[in-house]
């Protein structure tokens, strides 16, 4: 079957860098997602990986190893308002997306 | 605010209820989609619309109906729900380009939060 997985809940403090993982088996891979989701609102995308590497977008990080099945979010310079859930989506062989059940991350003062 | 407008926000219905969910994309895109998402649990996709066809239903209960009369709005009937369909309901839409290589990433509504009484 098609797995993703990541933590269920992480916490961090103000101003220091978290690392949010995530690893899938697919059928297939087209490509990774990583939305935000704030409680109460709508996921927001956030970053996508289809080849190997780091793709860096402001205070936010996103790298993929398709050999390993494994990505990481990389957030530094935390902010209060980065408290969210972040979701982990792999899009697979026929183009449908499986998501992990997210992280909800808590910033500390 | 992202382009995908869900109503209404919340909603409490009794098991013999009869409500809409309703969805509206103003982003021009061709595809649309009903997931649910339950506490700690992933994202499942309930129906997939491209081009105002439905393409995907998850072996989802037929107490639940989706209708898409043009690409813009999608609808979820709901009916003779039970207590265990209490959920937030997202909508989400993309941009579907068949033989090219695209990320087709998906934008989503800010859901409709259902209880089932």
């Amino acid at each position: 079957g098609q797995n993703i997985d990541q933590p269920t809940e992480m916490t961090a403090t103000e101003g220091a860098i978290v690392q949010i993982n995530c690893t899938y088996q697919t059928s297939g891979f087209n490509g990774l997602f990583w939305y935000q989701q704030h409680a109460g609102e709508a996921p927001t995308f956030l970053s996508y990986n289809v080849l190997d590497g780091l793709e860096e977008k402001g205070r936010f990080s996103s790298f993929l190893s398709r050999s390993k099945g494994y990505s990481y979010l990389l957030l530094k310079e935390l902010q209060m308002k980065d408290s969210a859930s972040y979701l982990c989506a792999v899009m697979d062989s026929n183009y449908q997306l499986i998501w992990g059940a997210g992280t909800k991350l808590i910033i500390k003062p | 605010e992202t382009g995908v407008t869900q109503t209404p926000r919340h909603l409490v219905m009794g098991m013999t209820n009869k409500k809409s969910l309703k969805c509206e994309q103003h982003l021009g895109h061709n595809a649309m989609y009903w997931y649910k998402q339950s506490a700690k649990k992933p994202l499942e996709l309930m129906f997939v619309y491209n081009f105002k066809e439905q393409t995907e239903n998850n072996s989802v209960p037929s107490r639940f109906s989706p209708e898409c009369p043009n690409s813009s709005h999608l609808f979820l009937h709901l009916h003779t729900l039970q207590p265990e369909d209490s959920a937030l309901y997202l909508c989400a839409s993309s941009q579907v380009e068949y033989g090219l290589a695209v990320t087709d990433t998906q934008y989503f509504g800010p859901g409709t939060r259902l209880t089932v009484l």
